[in-house]
């Protein structure tokens, strides 16, 4: 069973409306990863933190994603306007370090926009 | 380009028969290799991983997975395969300097009784 737990499992929103992800890492694991897996099975990387820093992020993430881990609460990914394209599965992943090491993904939070 | 080849989209084998699932990475270093399946409706759980030493690595499960740096892959393989292993494998590396995964686009496995 993960230990990375995500929610909500899934979530359904018009277009143009906000969509929120929650994530808490496993314990001990200040690295954090949000990767979105479309129906192809291919994964974009969205956005990876160092405990409350945000390490890289791609165009897609600055512009209508915004991420956040604060301290003692759950990461959180949201979408500030939903469009169809972004119908897809969230992953959020955490690891002891950010550099070669292994990722612990959790369930993932499926977004339908409809 | 840093990437991953997983040939074969979809694989079907009989319960009890052995299984192989290929996995080619393009990168001039020795990545950081991993494999990892998908049930449906869940997320990515690790089956195995390679970072040195010994080119066999056992994973979760019974199986295991061969690294060969001359023909850059890094194949899949379990002995007996059950139906419960019905699900999709993706392998995935990380490049010694960043924690980025870069996916392949999974091999599909059904395992008919």
């Amino acid at each position: 069973n993960s230990k990375v737990i995500q929610t909500p499992r899934y979530l359904v929103k018009g277009q143009g409306q906000k969509a929120k992800m929650r994530c808490i890492p496993e314990k001990g694991h200040p690295v954090v990863f949000w990767y979105q897996q479309n129906k192809n099975n291919e994964f974009k990387f969205l956005i990876n933190f160092q405990n409350q820093e945000v390490l890289q992020q791609i165009d897609m993430t600055e512009k209508r994603f915004s991420a956040e881990c604060p301290s003692n609460s759950p990461c959180s990914l949201e979408i500030q306007s939903s469009e169809a394209g972004d119908s897809a599965l969230y992953l959020c992943a955490s690891s002891r370090q950010y550099s070669g090491n292994t990722l612990y993904f959790g369930e993932g939070s499926r977004l339908i926009v409809v | 380009a840093q990437s991953v080849t997983q040939p074969d989209a979809r694989v079907t084998v009989s319960e009890g028969a052995s299984l192989q699932l290929r996995c080619k990475y393009s990168y001039s270093g020795t990545p950081y290799l991993f494999w990892y399946v998908q049930y449906p409706r869940q997320g990515l759980q690790l089956l195995l991983k390679y970072y040195s030493g010994d080119p066999v690595v056992q994973g979760v499960n019974g199986f295991e997975a061969e690294f060969s740096k001359s023909n850059s892959s890094f194949h899949l393989r379990k002995a007996s395969v059950h139906w419960s292993d019905s699900a999709v494998y993706f392998c995935v590396f990380i490049t010694g300097n960043t924690g980025k995964l870069i996916f392949g686009l999974g091999t599909t496995l059904q395992v008919q009784p």
